[in-house]
């Protein structure tokens, strides 16, 4: 079965430093899609960024980049330049590609950022 | 209206009521879902819709009770819940990868009490 693991319950950073929040997975699939999303207060969970399993290159959106390591099944989303507007819960999520898009997600990682 | 809507955002209602979760989208996607989110715990799946027909129902209660009549709404009808039942409700819906989808876009999420 797929699982997803994030060891970080809380982080701080300072505002205009980089963060890398972690998540590590387990999948016997060799083809899967691997997510991080942004739960602000309000509820609504926010699309961040994508990485498949087979892409060669880490994914990079705006100040969003995540960093795959396929050999430790790891998938690290590293935030440049926090803004105040990035305290938020972060979630990693996976998708198995065979079968329905089931999601598949950790238990967040709660992000600080302080002035 | 644009995305994924939710009403209502917010519920309290006793064990013995009746209620019902609307959720529309306005995307165009032809799969919908429901989730469930404890606190300190992950987002559960509860059943998923691709094209209108249940293809996952994640061994939810039957006190929950999904009805899609198009693809472009989901509800969640609710009756003689538990106290534990109280979380936030969330509905997402995407593109079946088939025709090229990957990211789930969520709604705002209803947030039940059950007293």
């Amino acid at each position: 079965a797929q699982k997803i693991t994030q060891t970080q319950p809380g982080m701080f950073v300072q505002e205009k430093e980089a963060v890398t929040l972690d998540c590590t997975y387990d999948t016997s699939d060799q083809s899967y899609g691997l997510f991080w999303y942004k739960q602000p207060s309000s509820g609504e969970m926010i699309f961040l960024i994508y990485q498949g399993s087979y892409d060669e290159q880490n994914a990079t959106e705006g100040r969003y980049s995540l960093n795959f390591q396929k050999a430790r099944k790891s998938a690290n989303l590293v935030i440049s330049a926090s803004q105040l507007g990035d305290s938020a819960m972060y979630f990693c999520a996976m998708r198995e590609e065979t079968g329905f898009q089931k999601l598949v997600f950790g238990t967040g990682t709660r992000l600080l950022v302080s002035p | 209206e644009t995305g994924v809507t939710q009403t209502p955002r917010h519920l309290v209602m006793g064990m013995t009521n009746k209620k019902s979760l609307k959720c529309e989208q306005h995307l165009g996607h032809n799969a919908m879902y429901w989730y469930k989110q404890s606190a300190k715990k992950p987002l559960e799946l509860m059943f998923v819709y691709n094209f209108k027909e249940q293809t996952e129902n994640n061994s939810v209660p039957s006190r929950f009770s999904p009805e899609c009549p198009n693809s472009s709404h989901l509800f969640l009808h609710l009756h003689t819940l538990q106290p534990e039942d109280s979380a936030l409700y969330l509905c997402a819906s995407s593109q079946d990868k088939a025709s090229g989808g990957n990211e789930q876009f969520f709604g705002p999420g209803t947030r039940l009490t059950v007293l």
